[in-house]
């Protein structure tokens, strides 16, 4: 069964904590993405990569990290100077990173702050 | 700048009823491609369609149909008989096929939350 995986469902993070989100997908596609979700929000582009050992910014890159060693995966990291880290994380892969491909979605992990 | 506008925020109907989802967008691209996708209380997003910017078709798949208009910019999405399980947001969303340094970014606009009741 081809799809993307997310782990963990939820997560918590403590004040000066780096988090770690996991995403795997196994359809064989060259380009993830990383997007937020704020409540009753849309989502925006935090990282996107199109090949392993590269990756470009989004739009609200600042206080994430990312890295993509392998074509299946590409975590996240919440670091720190992110000071507003609470959300709902979702990440995306298509085929390629040509224009108009379809991002197909994972099924989330929702960090919470203590 | 891209950008893409669903003015409604919520629309409750009783089930049975048809229900039309608004979604304009603002590109400078001649070429682009228009998506929706519903997200369902489990909060994982599901593509429902993809729409090039010169296929401007209507199309059906089931209860659902798409009416996308160059002239007027609008991608609307409207559920026909609609049931419970319809229940959930829904996001229109932009991708610039020309923009090289976009990287297929999808601009997403606001979701548009329906609520079918019994």
């Amino acid at each position: 069964d081809g799809g993307i995986t997310q782990s963990p469902k939820y997560l918590f993070r403590k004040e000066g904590q780096n988090v770690t989100l996991s995403c795997e997908q196994n359809l064989n596609h060259d380009a993830m993405y990383w997007y937020r979700q704020d409540p009753g929000q849309g989502l925006r582009l935090i990282y996107y990569s199109q090949i392993v050992n590269d990756f470009q910014k989004g739009d609200i890159a600042e206080g994430y990290s990312v890295s993509r060693e392998k074509k299946e995966s590409f975590p996240l990291t919440v670091t720190s100077a992110q000071k507003n880290p609470t959300a709902f994380y979702l990440c995306a892969s298509s085929v390629g990173l040509a224009g108009g491909e379809t991002q197909y979605f994972g099924p989330g992990t929702r960090l919470l702050v203590l | 700048a891209q950008k893409v506008t669903q003015a409604q925020t919520e629309i409750s109907v009783v089930e049975k009823e048809d229900v039309t989802l608004d979604c304009v967008y603002e590109t400078r691209d001649t070429t682009y491609y228009l998506f929706w996708y519903k997200q369902p209380p489990s909060g994982e997003l599901v593509f429902l369609i993809r729409r090039n910017s010169f296929d401007e078709q209507n199309e059906i798949s089931g209860r659902y149909s798409w009416n996308f208009q160059k002239s007027t910019s609008s991608f609307n999405f409207t559920i026909t008989a609609s049931q419970v399980v319809d229940s959930a947001v829904y996001f229109c969303a932009l991708s610039e096929a020309l923009d090289l340094a976009a990287g297929n970014k999808l601009t997403f606009g606001g979701g548009t939350r329906v609520l079918v009741k019994p």
